[in-house]
């Protein structure tokens, strides 16, 4: 089946610096991957909608200067936690759309990367 | 504001009983809903899917109930395996974006 591959697993950073998390499909292309962060016995949160080639279309109160956002490429996305603080400290998962353009329709498979574990100290 | 909610967060059924989680939904323009199954350490997978058109949809030992008048969806596991012991989403689409629930511990017991 397809594959998401998120990176990295787990990270542990000091307050003030940034962190890059990446979100590839192995073996499908995705115009279309979204971020989510889930805090402990609560909702996988939709943060924003990554679109390959234009800018990413954030949820409302969300930072986009703060979680920035390129996918590049219809294989990867990336999260940039920037000047992280302890309460960025979270869980974050992303997931891709198979298909492209038009073939990515609301019945196309969302597949989950194994998310990311972020701790801000 | 949480659009979709799943208000029992863990679940015990015995081997070859049948597991009911149940879904709550507040949009009523969510055209489609899904569920997802989700191991330690693991990504959520896909499991099964319906139509908002439609009431009922079944896979297997899967089947997905939808009660649009009451902005209510269940999943039914029949019969539960220890192998189905996971956490549970489920999730409305719509615009192009998935809003998940919180998820429900399912312990299926031997």
């Amino acid at each position: 089946g397809a594959v998401v591959s998120q990176h990295p697993s787990r990270v542990i950073c000091k307050s003030g610096t940034s962190v890059k998390i990446e979100c590839r499909s192995l073996d499908f292309q995705a115009t279309t991957m979204f971020w989510y962060r889930q805090f402990p016995k609560q909702s996988l949160m939709l943060m924003a909608t990554s679109n390959e080639g234009s800018k990413a279309t954030y949820e409302q109160g969300v930072e986009k200067d703060k979680f920035l956002i390129n996918h590049a490429s219809l294989t990867l996305s990336t999260l940039t936690v920037t000047s992280a603080h302890p309460e960025d400290s979270s869980f974050y998962i992303c997931s891709a759309r198979e298909g492209l353009g038009a073939s990515s329709s609301y019945n196309s498979p969302l597949h989950f990367g194994n998310g990311t574990r972020l701790t801000v100290t | 504001d949480q659009q979709v909610k799943q208000n029992s967060p863990s679940l015990s059924v015995q081997e070859g009983r049948i597991s009911i989680l149940n879904c709550d939904y507040t949009n009523s323009m969510f055209d489609y809903f899904l569920w997802y199954k989700k191991y330690p350490a693991e990504g959520p997978t896909f499991l099964i899917s319906i139509s908002s058109i439609k009431d009922k949809n079944e896979d297997g030992r899967f089947t997905v109930f939808l009660n649009k008048s009451a902005k209510h969806l269940s999943l039914h596991i029949v019969p539960s395996q220890p192998g189905d012991s996971a956490v549970y989403f489920c999730a409305g689409y719509n615009f192009n974006k998935f809003y998940f629930g919180s998820g429900t511990k399912l312990n299926v017991k031997p």
